[in-house]
């Protein structure tokens, strides 16, 4: 079975200052993992997604995550945030065959203070 | 390219009813998943279709369930609904493990 894990639940931070957000996964098998980012009463939007090849992975709107497989982390950074970035973000992990589906964090509620 | 449509945005409906939701996934894509949302129990993963078949199945009641068209457009119903179903259900379509997610239908239950 796989699980995730999201260590913290709020997170403020001044704008224009760097943020962390935390994820570590369990799986017995390879996983691909995904970091979503949710603004309310919207669906769910990909920031970026480690599938394979170089562990360091940037995606949209200036974000980027490390997969660190020694300890199971996923952890998402972003070097000067914006109010705009203020939304709920989700750490993803799936597998192969029954464990393809999407398994998620409990998420992360980013508030940037301006 | 068009995204993942999800009708209807809204729903309220009555304890007992049923409800169907819709899902149209991205052009070519032919895997369609679900998950609810709650405040509670954050994102659960209910079912995954792929061309017409069900695929995988998570930990939910009978009175969920789901089909999916030749056009890869997939339904999900609940029947008897109870208050605790009040949720966002979410439509996701996939192609190479990448899931697209579509806006949502907020169900609640009176």
């Amino acid at each position: 079975a796989q699980s995730v894990t999201q260590l913290d639940s709020q997170v403020p931070v001044f704008e224009e200052a760097p943020v962390e957000l935390r994820c570590n996964y369990s799986s017995s098998v390879s996983v691909y993992l995904f970091w979503y980012v949710q603004y309310p009463n919207q669906g769910l939007q990909l920031l970026l997604k480690y599938l394979s090849g170089s562990t360091l992975v940037k995606g949209i709107n200036g974000f980027e995550a490390e997969f660190n497989k020694s300890q199971t982390s996923f952890h998402l950074r972003k070097p000067s945030v914006h109010i705009s970035d203020t939304a709920e973000y989700f750490c993803a992990v799936s597998g192969s065959g029954s464990a393809r589906q999407l398994t998620f964090g409990s998420g992360t509620q980013l508030t940037v203070l301006p | 390219k068009a995204g993942v449509t999800q009708t209807p945005r809204y729903l309220i409906k009555t304890r007992g009813q049923q409800v169907t939701l819709s899902c149209s996934p991205i052009s070519g894509h032919r895997s369609v998943s679900w998950y609810q949302q709650t405040p509670g129990q954050g994102l659960q993963f209910l079912f995954e279709y792929f061309s017409e078949t069900q695929r995988n199945k998570g930990n939910f009641p009978g009175r969920f369930s789901g089909r999916q068209f030749s056009n890869s457009r997939s339904e999900m119903n609940v029947s008897t609904l109870e208050l605790g179903d009040s949720a966002l259900y979410l439509c996701a379509s996939s192609s190479d493990r990448v899931y697209t997610f579509g806006s949502g239908t907020r169900l609640t239950v009176v």
